[in-house]
C-alpha cells in the first residue's frame, strides 16, 4: 500500500518562512500534491510535483525527491491567512486515486 | 467557470437510512473523485469515476456506491447508515489528474 507521514503541527510567526516536510512509501506513483485546507472549507491544490526538483508558485514552493521518497512545501512571507492545513496526497499510479496525509495544522502568530 | 459544486451542504440522517449525495464537477472535468473525512481518519478515497466508468474504489464496505451521468455529475449513496458514517464527503474533479478542484463538501450527520 501507500503511506505518507507529515508532522502534525508547525508554529510560525508572520513573516517567517516554514517547511512543512512528507516522506512517503510506495511502489510507484505519478506525483506529489499539496492542498490547503482552511477549517470549514474545502481542500485547495497548491502545488504538484511530477519530477524531482522545486516547483515555485508565488510565496509558495513545493520540493520532490524520489530517491529519498521525500518532499516538502515551503511556505515564504506568512501570512496569517497561511493558517490552515497542509496535506500532502502521492496521485497514484491507479487513475483518479490520490491517497493523502493526515495533514499539518499551520499555525501563523503575529 | 464555475467550481465543483456539492449538495446539500448539510444532511442529518438516522441510523439505518440511506442517502445520496450529489457532485456536479467543473465544466469538461471528466474525471470525478469522493472522499470521506473525519478529524481521526483524515482523507480517505472513497471512488472514482471516469467517462461514467468507475475506476477505482477505496476500501470501504459495500453500503458506499456511487455512480456517474453521461453529463460527468456524479452521486454517491450510502445505505443502511451508521454513526460512524458521520463525516464531511468530499467531491472532487479534474481535467488532468495532476491537481483536483474540491467541492465545499456535504457534512453528512447520522444520529
Amino acid at each position: 500500500g501507500q503511506s505518507l507521514e507529515q508532522p502534525s503541527e508547525v508554529t510560525a510567526v508572520e513573516g517567517a518562512i516554514v517547511q512543512i516536510n512528507c516522506t512517503y512509501q510506495t511502489s510507484g506513483f505519478y506525483g506529489l500534491s499539496w492542498y490547503q485546507q482552511h477549517d470549514g472549507g474545502a481542500p485547495t491544490f497548491l502545488s504538484y510535483n511530477a519530477l524531482d526538483g522545486l516547483e515555485e508558485t508565488g510565496r509558495f514552493s513545493s520540493f520532490l525527491s524520489r530517491s529519498d521518497s521525500y518532499g516538502y512545501l515551503l511556505l515564504q512571507e506568512l501570512q496569517m491567512k497561511d493558517s490552515a492545513s497542509y496535506f500532502c496526497a502521492l496521485n497514484n499510479t491507479n487513475a483518479g486515486k490520490s491517497t493523502f496525509g493526515d495533514g499539518t495544522t499551520l499555525t501563523v502568530k503575529p | 467557470k464555475a467550481g465543483v459544486t456539492q449538495t446539500p451542504r448539510y444532511l442529518i440522517k438516522t441510523r439505518g437510512q440511506q442517502v445520496t449525495l450529489s457532485c456536479s464537477p467543473i465544466s469538461g472535468h471528466r474525471s470525478v473523485s469522493w472522499y470521506q473525512q473525519t478529524p481521526g481518519q483524515g482523507l480517505q478515497f472513497l471512488f472514482e469515476y471516469f467517462s461514467e466508468t468507475q475506476r477505482n474504489k477505496g476500501n470501504f464496505p459495500g453500503r458506499f456506491s456511487g455512480r456517474q451521468f453521461s453529463n460527468s455529475r456524479s452521486e454517491m449513496n450510502v445505505s443502511t447508515l451508521e454513526l460512524g458514517d458521520s463525516a464531511l464527503y468530499l467531491c472532487a474533479s479534474s481535467e488532468s489528474g495532476a491537481g483536483y478542484t474540491f467541492g465545499s463538501g456535504t457534512r453528512l450527520t447520522v444520529v
